[in-house]
C-alpha cells in the first residue's frame, strides 16, 4: 500500500524558470494539501484541494504560484518565474476526506533556485 | 489566525530518559492536535494525535496530554532510544471551513548514548 508519492525529490531551477512539483495521494484519498518548509522552520500551509476543486488557497502567494488536482493524474504545484526565496522543501499531504481526517505526508520536493 | 508556539527548540537527553515537548495554541475552538516526527531528508511522519474530547492518549512509549482550558498540549516520550533522535512538530487544526494544519516551529531531539 504505497504512501503519498512526490516527484521529483530534488529540483534545481535558475531564476526566472518554472518549477512543477507533482503529488500522488495515497490510494483512496481524494484530498490533497501542500505545505512549504523553509530551512530550520516549521511547515506553512499553502493550499488545500479536492479533485478538480481548490478548497482553500489562503496560504498561497497571489502571484506566480498555482495548484491543481485534476480528475485524472497527480496534483501539481506550479511556480512560475522562480526566485531565490522560493528555495524550500515542498510537502504534499493527503487524507481520505477533508475536515476531521488525519493528513499523511509525502517525502517532499526540495527546490533549489540558483 | 491560529498561532502555535513550541518549546524547547532543542532537547538533549540520555538514552533511557524521558523527553517532554510542549505546545501552546491561541484558538480555543481548535479540536485536533497531531504530532509529527521528521527525520533528516524525509517528510513528517504522524506519531500520535489527540482530539479535543479526550485529555490523554498513549501509544507504547509515546503519550500526548491536552489541557484545553490552558490551551496547551504536550508530547511525552519515555525510555528514549537513539532512533528517537529527530525533529518533532506539533500541529493544530481549527474548526473553520478548511482542514489546514498550523505547525509549531519544531523541537530537535537528540538522544545520546
Amino acid at each position: 500500500n504505497a504512501g503519498v508519492m512526490q516527484n521529483p525529490r530534488h529540483l534545481v531551477r535558475r531564476r526566472g524558470q518554472e518549477a512543477r512539483l507533482r503529488c500522488s495521494p495515497m490510494k483512496g484519498h481524494s484530498h490533497v494539501y501542500w505545505y512549504r518548509q523553509l530551512p530550520e522552520e516549521g511547515l506553512k500551509f499553502m493550499v488545500y484541494l479536492q479533485k478538480e476543486n481548490i478548497i482553500d488557497e489562503s496560504g498561497m502567494p497571489k502571484e506566480r504560484f498555482s495548484a491543481e488536482f485534476p480528475k485524472e493524474g497527480p496534483s501539481i504545484l506550479r511556480i512560475q518565474q522562480v526566485v531565490r526565496g522560493d528555495s524550500a522543501a515542498y510537502f504534499c499531504a493527503s487524507s481520505p476526506q477533508g475536515k476531521g481526517e488525519t493528513q499523511y505526508f509525502g517525502p517532499g520536493t526540495r527546490l533549489l533556485v540558483l | 489566525g491560529e498561532n502555535v508556539e513550541q518549546h524547547p527548540s532543542t532537547l538533549s537527553v540520555q538514552e533511557g530518559d524521558s523527553a517532554v515537548i510542549k505546545c501552546t495554541y491561541s484558538d480555543s475552538a481548535s479540536n485536533y492536535f497531531p504530532w509529527y516526527k521528521q527525520e533528516l531528508g524525509k517528510g513528517p511522519q504522524l506519531i500520535i494525535d489527540i482530539r479535543s474530547n479526550v485529555g490523554e492518549k498513549k501509544d507504547q512509549r509515546i503519550a500526548v496530554t491536552l489541557n484545553k482550558t490552558a490551551k496547551h498540549f504536550s508530547l511525552h516520550i519515555t525510555e528514549t532510544q537513539p532512533e528517537d533522535s529527530a525533529v518533532y512538530f506539533c500541529a493544530v487544526r481549527g474548526t473553520g471551513t478548511a482542514s489546514k494544519l498550523t505547525f509549531g516551529t519544531g523541537t530537535r531531539l537528540q538522544v545520546t548514548l
